[in-house]
């Protein structure tokens, strides 16, 4: 059975620039998560969509923004990057269910950096 | 505000000793705990969970233990071994939509 598949794998961009992450979640799992890794900050969550609605949202700027397809694969956006938005971002997919408690399976994350 | 707290960076171990990973969180409402293992440029991967409802959870080498009193949890693995080198995370949620992950603890064991 496929994994979680996030593309692209890294990506280069520069400040002011925008980026959009994608996310293919293993199939059947309708929960999508996106966290954003930095060093000393552990995982940040960001949002989380199922059945295309976003369902959590963390403590982020409106820069940040995500939506998820008929199809459960998600996508991130970032509008207007800066230098610290630089981390590896990781997106989750489980089967949850509201109230359900199952860990998630990450992707390898999409490794952002801003110059 | 961090709710979940990992506050050894890291940690050293000799192999086939015990290795014993700390958690600390301040949510009195989460009420279901999973501990993550991840590599240098892969994702995190799940190893062990808990819920409130119990106090220890074995899987093989290792081991989850929850004191709610405390608010603490720990990982312990048993013997260890230098394929468990790797940053261990702790998380908890209180919903099962949303983890609050720590900072991580970056495992090193010693051949």
């Amino acid at each position: 059975k496929a994994g979680v598949t996030q593309t692209p794998r890294y990506l280069i961009k520069t400040r002011g620039q925008q980026v959009t992450l994608s996310c293919s979640p293993i199939s059947g799992h309708r929960s999508v998560s996106w966290y954003q890794q930095t060093p000393g900050q552990g995982l940040q969550f960001l949002f989380e969509y199922f059945s295309e609605t976003q369902r959590n949202k963390g403590n982020f700027p409106g820069r940040f923004s995500g939506r998820q397809f008929s199809n459960s694969r998600s996508e991130m956006n970032v509008s207007t990057l800066e230098l610290g938005d630089s981390a590896l971002y990781l997106c989750a997919s489980s089967f949850l269910r509201q109230g359900d408690n199952y860990g998630y399976t990450f992707g390898s994350g999409t490794r952002l950096t801003v110059v | 505000d961090q709710q979940v707290k990992q506050n050894s960076p890291s940690l050293s171990v000799q192999e086939g000793r015990i290795s014993i990973l700390n958690c600390d969180y301040t949510n009195s409402m989460f009420d279901y705990f999973l501990w993550y293992k991840k590599y240098p440029a892969e994702g995190p991967t799940f190893l062990i969970s808990i819920s409130s409802i119990k106090d220890k959870n074995e899987d093989g080498r290792f081991t989850v233990f929850l004191n709610k009193s405390a608010k603490h949890l720990s990982l312990h693995i048993v013997p260890s071994q230098p394929g468990d080198s790797a940053v261990y995370f702790c998380a908890a949620s209180t919903t099962g939509n949303q983890f609050y992950f720590g900072t991580g603890t970056s495992l090193t064991v010693i051949p």
